[in-house]
């Protein structure tokens, strides 16, 4: 079965400094990875993810997300953190050629300070 | 496009009540997931359909009931309500023309609490 853990529940981060959100996952053969963020009292929203080819992914809002197969990570990065980041980020797994549904990470809490 | 579209947005129930979670896409995805989202536990898949007239169970699907009869629909129901039902339900939808690939869109979402 796979499996998806974001080790730190909140991440603070002063405005302007680079953040980094964590996720490691677990799943048989080549994983499919995604992210997404949520607003308080909104659904999910896409962000990025990962099929294949460069392991630097770029995405919405000036995200980027690199995937490291030999740790299982796949971590998401912006250079520069917007008071606006703030808000809910899921980490998500399928297995690369499935129809099965994803599975989510526990969600980090981003918090961008001013 | 609406994309994918639930509702109520909230909904109050008492301990036994049925009720039925609405929801819908118009994007002409053929796969289509309920999630309940609680605090600390992210996402857990309830049940999913692949297409009209398939459905599978997911992590959580005790006390929920679905059927997929149109493409466009999949409504959840709560059989009797519990208040360890109460959360954030959402549905998505996907379509399977990439072979897991794809990305799944959300709704916004219906906040349930049960007394």
């Amino acid at each position: 079965a796979q499996s998806v853990a974001q080790p730190e529940d909140q991440v603070n981060v002063a405005e302007g400094n680079p953040l980094t959100v964590k996720c490691t996952y677990s799943v048989s053969g080549n994983p499919y990875l995604f992210w997404y963020v949520q607003y308080p009292n909104r659904g999910l929203q896409f962000l990025l993810k990962y099929i294949t080819g460069d392991n630097l992914v770029k995405g919405s809002y000036g995200f980027e997300a690199e995937f490291n197969k030999s740790q299982t990570s796949f971590h998401l990065k912006k250079p520069s953190a917007l008071v606006s980041d703030s808000a809910l980020y899921f980490c998500a797994v399928r297995p690369s050629g499935s129809a099965r549904q994803l599975t989510f990470g526990s969600g980090t809490q981003l918090t961008v300070l001013p | 496009n609406a994309g994918v579209t639930q509702t109520p947005k909230f909904q109050v129930l008492k301990t036994g009540q049925s009720m039925t979670l609405q929801c819908a896409q118009d994007m002409n995805h053929e796969y289509m997931s309920w999630y309940r989202q609680d605090p600390g536990m992210g996402l857990r898949l309830i049940h999913y359909s692949v297409g009209a007239g398939i459905t599978d169970q997911g992590e959580v699907p005790n006390g929920y009931n679905v059927s997929r009869s149109t493409t466009e629909d999949f409504p959840l129901r709560l059989l009797s309500a519990a208040p360890s039902q109460t959360s954030v339900y959402f549905c998505a939808s996907s379509s399977a023309l990439g072979g897991g690939t794809d990305t799944q869109y959300f709704g916004p979402g219906t906040r349930l609490t049960v007394l």
